[in-house]
C-alpha cells in the first residue's frame, strides 16, 4: 500500500533555512502536500504542488518534487519562531491522502 | 471562509461507553473524513464519506462506525470505547477532487 516517510525532528536557528525531506511510494499520486499543525490545533494547509511540477514557489516556502526518486522537500527561508510546528508531508492517490508521521520543527531564537 | 467545526475541543469518557464525535462544514463538501492522531504515526484514515448514508472505510475502522444523514454533518461513533482510543481525532472536508481538504480543531479523546 501507499507509504509516506519524514524525518521526525529537525532544529534551526532562526534566520536560517529548514528543509524538511519526504520520500512516498504511490507513484500514481495526483498531488503531494505540506500541511503545518500548530499545538493544539488542526491541520492548516501550507502548500501543494501537482505531480507534473518540479518545484512550486511561495513567499518563503519551497517545494521541489523528484518524482523519480519519489522524493518531496519543504525549504523555509528564514526560518522564524512562529515556524515551530508539526509539518506533515501527504500523498493523494485517488480519494483519499496518506500522511506521513510528521516532522517536528524547533527554532531556536 | 470554510468552517469544519467539531463538537468539542476535549473528551473523558469511561470503557465501554458508546462516544459520539460529531462534525459540521458549512461549504456544502461532499467528502468527509475522519482521522486519529497519534505521536509517530501521523494522521490515519478512519472512514470517510462521499455522500449522504454513504461510507467507506479507512486504513483503520475497526471498533468505530460513522454516521452521514446530513451533507453537513459527518458523526464517528465509538461503539464501546477501550483505552487504545485514547488519541486526537480530527475531521476534514472536501469538495469533490478539488486539492484542498479542510481539517476542523481536532478533539482530544481520553478513555479511562
Amino acid at each position: 500500500g501507499e507509504d509516506v516517510e519524514q524525518s521526525l525532528f529537525l532544529s534551526v536557528r532562526e534566520g536560517d533555512s529548514s528543509v524538511i525531506n519526504c520520500t512516498y511510494t504511490d507513484s500514481s499520486s495526483t498531488y503531494l502536500y505540506w500541511y503545518k499543525q500548530e499545538p493544539g490545533a488542526g491541520l492548516q494547509l501550507l502548500t501543494y504542488i501537482f505531480s507534473n511540477m518540479d518545484m512550486k514557489q511561495d513567499q518563503r516556502l519551497t517545494v521541489l518534487l523528484n518524482k523519480k526518486d519519489k522524493h518531496l522537500s519543504l525549504r523555509i527561508a528564514d526560518t522564524q519562531t512562529g515556524d515551530s510546528a508539526i509539518y506533515f508531508c501527504a500523498e493523494r492517490g485517488g480519494n483519499k491522502l496518506v500522511f506521513g508521521a510528521g516532522t517536528i520543527l524547533r527554532v531556536k531564537s | 471562509d470554510v468552517k469544519v467545526t467539531q463538537s468539542s475541543r476535549y473528551l473523558v469518557k469511561r470503557t465501554g461507553e458508546k462516544v459520539f464525535l460529531e462534525c459540521v462544514q458549512d461549504m456544502d463538501h461532499e467528502n468527509m473524513f475522519w482521522y486519529r492522531q497519534d505521536p509517530g504515526l501521523g494522521l490515519r484514515l478512519i472512514y470517510f464519506s462521499y455522500d449522504v448514508k454513504m461510507k467507506e472505510k479507512g486504513d483503520i475502522p475497526e471498533g468505530y462506525s460513522v454516521s452521514r444523514e446530513k451533507k453537513e454533518r459527518f458523526s464517528l461513533i465509538l461503539e464501546s470505547a477501550s483505552t487504545n482510543q485514547t488519541s486526537m481525532y480530527l475531521c476534514a472536508s472536501r469538495q469533490g477532487y478539488s486539492y484542498e481538504q479542510y481539517f476542523g480543531p481536532g478533539t482530544r479523546l481520553t478513555v479511562t
